[in-house]
């Protein structure tokens, strides 16, 4: 069993400002890292597969970078909106297409 | 395509009582898993399965039962349901591979209540 950890576990932001989040997560056996969105009463939803050192992704402004070496994930949130209010998941794959998932984030946009 | 469906997605049961949770997905998934998420406890994986035929523990598979006789569905059944059972379940799919982006889709989930 991995241990992943997510920091801060739950975050209030003013809209309109940027935040980020941690993910940190074993970097042995590495394969992939997973980031998820999940808002209340819905299902997770994929954000971001990542597989590479240093690899950094985008959508919209989400993004994402990696760090395979040390072993953490950030995750950043451009200019937060009411509607990017949601739990934050990451999870890493080691073997098998197994994911360990971490606590989540749990970020909280106030208008 | 419907994507990931599971029934029901309410259910109340008594102790000592066992019950299937249904899930099928259409997209040809080879990959299949069952989480529980519990207040502060993030996802915890029950049991997955990457083939019709194949089924493995995860993290926390104990008073839980899987099959895979096809492609399409993995049921979860709970043998003598308990309190501690109460939670909500997903089930979820994904291509199999390691090369694959393989994402994760998730279910609706089932709130389960065992009194």
């Amino acid at each position: 069993i991995l241990n992943v950890e997510q920091s801060p576990q739950s975050l209030h932001v003013q809209e309109g400002d940027s935040t980020n989040f941690t993910c940190s997560f074993p970097s042995s056996n590495f394969y992939a890292l997973h980031w998820y969105r999940w808002e209340t009463a819905k299902s997770p939803e994929a954000l971001f597969v990542m597989t590479l050192n240093g690899d950094e992704k985008k959508k919209g402004r989400i993004s994402a970078t990696l760090n395979t070496k040390e072993g953490y994930s950030y995750l950043y949130i451009k200019g937060s909106q009411p509607e990017d209010s949601a739990t934050y998941l990451c999870a890493p794959k080691a073997a098998g297409n197994k994911l360990t998932f971490g606590g989540g984030t749990r970020v909280l946009v106030k208008p | 395509n419907a994507g990931v469906t599971q029934t029901p997605k309410f259910q109340v049961l008594k102790t000592g009582q066992s019950m299937t949770l249904q899930c099928a997905q259409d997209m040809n998934h080879e990959y299949m898993s069952w989480y529980r998420q519990d207040p502060g406890m993030g996802l915890r994986l029950i049991h997955y399965s990457v083939g019709a035929g194949i089924t493995d523990q995860g993290e926390v598979p104990n008073g839980y039962n899987v099959s895979r006789s096809t492609t399409e569905d993995f049921p979860l059944r709970l043998l003598s349901a308990a309190p501690s059972q109460t939670s909500v379940y997903f089930c979820a799919s994904s291509s199999q591979g390691q090369g694959i982006h393989n994402e994760q889709f998730f279910g609706p989930g089932t709130r389960l209540t065992v009194l």
